[in-house]
């Protein structure tokens, strides 16, 4: 199947620093790609859907501010937490999927730990 | 608008023994289901999907789902537990085959016991 990686696994910033995690198709083509929040023990929330070359689409309530996507290329997608605030520690999962008919692949989830 | 609900946030079975792990759907178009599966500090890896084929549809480690639109249901079956099948599942849905917007459920912790 296909390959997702996510890069760091871990990462542990200071409150008010940035951090930018990064979402590659290792073995295909991504002309889309998704963000999502996991909180323990819960579900999965959609962040928001990025395609390759425009502008990502935030679902309702995400601050497209403080989570910066892009999406320059059609294996590699970046999230970046602007202003880390320790209410900001989550383990944030993208994946991605070559269309919408298509399937759509998980990445390994970055644990993010603000301080 | 698409839903999916998921009864029991933690089912216990002996190993060997019947999993069932209920899902229920809500959409206004036809539906593309899936099953997923989460182990701790790991990103999803996908069990099976419908996709309007066939109804019944066999996954990866032995699952399986039987789509039933009386009933809005898509529940996950393996005849026989394994200790390494202790994980959280996750049922979504989506307008098309995946590759759009999931809409997730809460989730169901399986715990496994000897």
């Amino acid at each position: 199947g296909a390959v997702v990686s996510q890069h760091p696994s871990r990462v542990i910033c200071k409150s008010g620093t940035s951090v930018k995690i990064e979402c590659r198709s290792l073995d295909f083509q991504a002309t889309t790609m998704f963000w999502y929040r996991q909180f323990p023990k819960q579900s999965l929330m959609l962040m928001a859907t990025s395609n390759e070359g425009s502008k990502a689409t935030y679902e309702q309530g995400v601050e497209k501010d403080k989570f910066l996507i892009n999406h320059a290329s059609l294996t590699l997608s970046t999230l970046t937490v602007t202003s880390a605030h320790p209410e900001d520690s989550s383990f944030y999962i993208c994946s991605a999927s070559a269309g919408a008919a298509y399937e759509q692949y998980f990445g390994p989830g970055t644990r993010l730990t603000v301080t | 608008a698409q839903s999916v609900t998921q009864l029991g946030s933690h089912v216990s079975v002996s190993e060997g023994a019947l999993v069932l792990l209920r899902c229920n759907y809500s959409s206004s178009v036809p539906p593309y289901l899936f099953w997923y599966v989460q182990y701790p500090n790991q990103g999803l890896q996908l069990l099976l999907k419908y996709t309007s084929a066939a109804t019944l549809v066999k996954g990866i480690n032995g699952f399986e789902a039987e789509f039933k639109k009386s009933e809005t249901s898509f529940h996950l079956t393996k005849p026989s537990a394994h200790m390494s099948d202790a994980a959280e599942y996750f049922c979504a849905v989506s307008k098309t085959g995946g590759g759009n917007k999931l809409t997730f459920g809460t989730g169901t912790q399986l715990k496994v016991e000897l």
